[in-house]
């Protein structure tokens, strides 16, 4: 069975950094591009970064770009969120999701944690 | 950038069928796919690839995509299928969600 299990949340002052951490089990980890995904309180889903397999192809919306970092441990079965420069906008359900690069969509999702920027 | 639009909601009668659409720039080119979420859970892939279902989805989710329009249909819509209903696809190294559908069964 395919899990995926976030952590790392918390509250945080605006312009402060945070790590979150997906541990994965249930499938060969290093075949799959791995990614992660947020949900501001009461919005829509919004994709955050995509990590290939080998963690040297990476992706990020525009809004993140210089701020947060994707990376891989693929002899943990880790998936890593470095967020710097948090700000009030950031705040979120972060959702660790693996990510088929085939055929473009997310097969399955972690349970979620969230981030509060907040003085 | 590339956007996905959706209507904000949906109303459905049990046993009805309820169609979501999701409008993108030649989305018909690109492959669509679907996450159904409920109040304080997780997205769950119900479409992907424009039409196919994953293992366990029930039969009377079904998606197309053609044009600039990519479509869920619910068939014989239960209580359990109310849920807010994202689409998604893939453009200029970009994953786009659609800006989600409320589905309320009546």
């Amino acid at each position: 069975e395919v899990q995926l299990v976030e952590s790392g949340g918390g509250l945080v002052q605006p312009g402060g950094s945070l790590r979150l951490s997906c541990a994965a089990s249930g499938f060969t980890f290093s075949s799959y591009w791995m990614s992660w995904v947020r949900q501001a309180p009461g919005k829509g889903l919004e994709w955050v970064a995509n990590i290939k397999q080998d963690g040297y192809e990476k992706y990020y919306v525009d809004s993140v770009k210089g701020r947060f970092t994707i990376s891989r441990d693929n002899a943990k079965n880790s998936v890593y969120l470095q967020m710097n420069s948090l700000r009030a906008e950031d705040t979120a359900v972060y959702y660790c999701a693996r990510w088929l690069q085939l055929f473009h969509y997310f097969d399955y999702w972690g349970q979620g944690t969230l981030v509060t920027v907040s003085s | 950038s590339y956007e996905l639009t959706q209507p904000p909601s949906v109303s459905v009668s049990p046993g009805q069928t309820a169609s979501i659409t999701c409008s993108g720039d030649k989305l018909g080119d690109k492959n669509a796919c679907w996450y159904q979420q409920k109040p304080g859970q997780s997205p769950v892939l119900i479409i992907y690839q424009d039409n196919k279902r994953p293992s366990g989805i029930p039969e009377r989710f079904s998606g197309s995509n053609s044009g600039n329009t990519a479509t869920l249909t619910i068939s014989g819509t239960q209580a359990m299928d109310e849920a807010d209903y994202y689409c998604q696809a893939w453009d200029s190294r970009t994953a786009v969600f659609g800006t989600g559908t409320k589905v309320t069964v009546l």
